[in-house]
């Protein structure tokens, strides 16, 4: 079973490039997000989707853009990346209701230089 | 909003020690879900416990337990027999149980430092 699948897994940018992050499940869950994490904030929920073709905002939603046209695939976009956005990014997904956490992914660091 | 806090920014135990980790919420529910994932330095986050409001039995997972004080919005982790293993980035979650919410709160984490 490979869970939820992330690449790439490192990536450094410089200012002012765009990319996506991916993200695929195979388990059939509903919900899926994605989390940033930087050192001393724990993690912050960027976006989330609830089921394919909708999507939402979390805590953090600034210069990243979202899409769920299939139940497995949830990329994120970065539209113009900052130093700001330098961070170790989480993919995460889990059935609805969310009862029994979440499955993560083993995670992207982002450099933007 | 739901707030979790974790105090101890960093923590640390004698291998085969026990070592208790603390957390907090901020909450107007009865109802909700709480879990402990541990980040061990490969980075990838698992799930160690969780916890469901309305039950008053604290979980466990063989040398993981929970304390949960439903009244004063506290919910420990206590790992026993600690192992080298155990050393990691500790995370406490909270997820409401109502009005559709199906996020999870995090708190900013506890690194626990097993000293052999």
């Amino acid at each position: 079973n490979a869970g939820v699948t992330q690449t790439p897994k490192f990536q450094v940018l410089k200012t002012g490039q765009s990319m996506t992050l991916q993200c695929a499940q195979d388990m059939n869950h509903e919900y899926m997000s994605w989390y940033r994490q930087d050192p001393g904030m724990g993690l912050r929920l960027i976006h989330y989707s609830v089921g394919a073709g909708i999507t939402d905002q979390g805590e953090v939603p600034n210069g990243y853009n979202v899409s769920r046209s299939t139940t497995e695939d949830f990329p994120l976009r970065l539209l113009s990346a900052a130093p700001s956005q330098t961070s170790v990014y989480f993919c995460a997904s889990s059935y609805l209701p969310v009862n029994y956490g979440y499955t993560f992914g083993s995670g992207t660091r982002l450099t933007v230089v | 909003a739901q707030t979790v806090t974790q105090s101890q920014p960093e923590m640390s135990v004698q291998e085969a020690e026990t070592v208790t980790l603390s957390c907090t919420y901020d909450t107007s529910e009865s109802d909700y879900y709480l879990f402990w994932y541990k980040q061990p330095p490969s980075r990838q986050m698992i799930l160690v416990i969780r916890q469901e409001a309305y039950k008053q039995q604290n979980a466990t997972e063989n040398r993981f337990s929970v304390n949960f004080q439903k009244a004063a919005k506290s919910f420990s982790l206590k790992i026993s027999d600690s192992q080298l293993g155990d050393a990691a980035m500790y995370f406490c979650a909270y997820r409401s149980r109502g009005g559709g919410s199906e996020k999870l709160v995090f708190g900013k984490g506890t690194k626990l430092t097993v000293n052999p």
